[in-house]
Formats: C-alpha cells, structure tokens, sequence
C-alpha cells in the first residue's frame, strides 16, 4: 500500500506571497493533519481534516488554512507569507474514527525569502 | 536534509548497546502515546504506540514503558544498531481527538 504523499517537496517562495500545498493520505484513511517543523518550534499541529471538515485547529493564524476533498486529498494554504513560515510541513493521515495511527509523509520543504 | 533541533538532547550509544530515551508528557488527560523516529530528510516513522491503560508494549527489538502518575513514557531499544540513528519523537493524544502533541525530540547516535 503507498504511503502518504506530499506535493511539492521543496518550495522557494518570496515574502507576501501565498502557496499550496497538497498531500494524498494513505489509501482508506479518512483523517488528515497537517503540522507544520521548525528548528525552534519544532513539531507543532495545525489542522485535522476528516470526511472534508475541520474538526481540530492548533494555534495558527488565520493565515494558514486547509480543505479536505472527498477522495480524502488534502490541501493546505498559506497566503501573505512571512520569513518565519519558513519550515517543513508535514502531513499525516490516520483512519480517523477511533484510530489514531497518524502515518507521515515526507513533507514539504518551504522557504520565505 | 531536516535539522528537527538545534540544541536536541543527544544520547550517543555503541552498536549493540541497548538504548533507553525518555520523555515527559504534559497533559495528564493524554490516553494514548506514539513513539516516532526521523531519520534526516524523511517525515517521523510510526514506530510503536501505547495506550494509557497500559504500562509496557513489546514491539520488535522496541519497548515502550509508560508511567501515568509522573507522566513519562520512555522508548527502549535492544541492541541499537547504525540504522537507528535518528530523532526520536514521543507524542500524546486525548482521544477523541487526531492532535499529536509532540515532545521536543532526543537525538540518538549510534557509533560502530
């Protein structure tokens, strides 16, 4: 079974501008998150997706937003960008329900110049 | 590749040494925990999970502890091998909801 997808992987993108990020979850898998590394932050969530709604949201800015397609894929978006959104973001996708298995995919490398 | 942490706790270990990395969780309300590992580059790797009415799983060559009245989990790992090097992750979850809140990190080393 394919893993979990992440589309880009690396992304050079300019202060102000907004940019897409997509990922596919692992086939079967309903629920989708995103969290979002940095060296000084390190792992920390950003949103939950499951059955195309947002039922978790961590402490982002309204800047950075998402949707959940009925095939499970998932994008998230994140416009007027700052140098501190520089980071990898990653996505995971578990069954949702009452699993909660979160399996990662390799992430997407953005830099804010 | 990803540099998960500048200042990371670092355990260094010889080939064949068994390794033991500790975390503290924050939230006594947390019933269910992940252990991940990132090797440079990749995104965390399931690795082994456990819920809060346990207090020991057994996984292959991996032992995940947990003690709820002081909150700490720790990840042991038999005869640790070069390919284990990596950042080790703990997370929590309250069930009920997808959230993992993730533990800083400890870097493993594992020298020939």
């Amino acid at each position: 079974k394919a893993g979990v997808t992440q589309t880009p992987r690396y992304l050079i993108k300019t202060r102000g501008q907004q940019v897409t990020l997509s990922c596919s979850p692992i086939s079967g898998h309903r629920s989708v998150s995103w969290y979002q590394q940095t060296p000084g932050q390190g792992l920390q969530f950003l949103f939950e997706y499951f059955s195309e709604t947002q039922r978790n949201k961590g402490n982002f800015p309204g800047r950075f937003s998402g949707r959940q397609f009925s095939n499970s894929r998932s994008e998230m978006n994140v416009s007027t960008l700052e140098l501190g959104d520089s980071a990898l973001y990653l996505c995971a996708s578990s069954l949702g329900g009452t699993n909660y298995e979160q399996y990662f995919g390799p992430g997407t490398r953005l830099t804010v110049t | 590749g990803e540099s998960v942490g500048l200042h990371l706790p670092t355990l260094s270990v010889q080939e064949g040494d068994n390794s033991i990395i500790n975390c503290a969780y924050s939230n006594s309300a947390s019933d269910y925990f992940i252990w991940y590992k990132q090797e440079s580059g990749k995104g965390p790797q399931f690795i082994i999970d456990i819920r809060s009415n346990m207090d020991k799983r057994q996984g292959q060559r991996v032992t995940v502890l947990l003690n709820k009245t002081v909150k700490h989990l720790s990840l042991q790992i038999a005869a640790t091998q070069p390919g284990d090097s990596a950042v080790y992750f703990c997370a929590e979850i309250v069930t009920g909801f997808q959230k993992l809140v993730f533990g800083t990190g400890t870097r493993l080393l594992v020298s020939p």
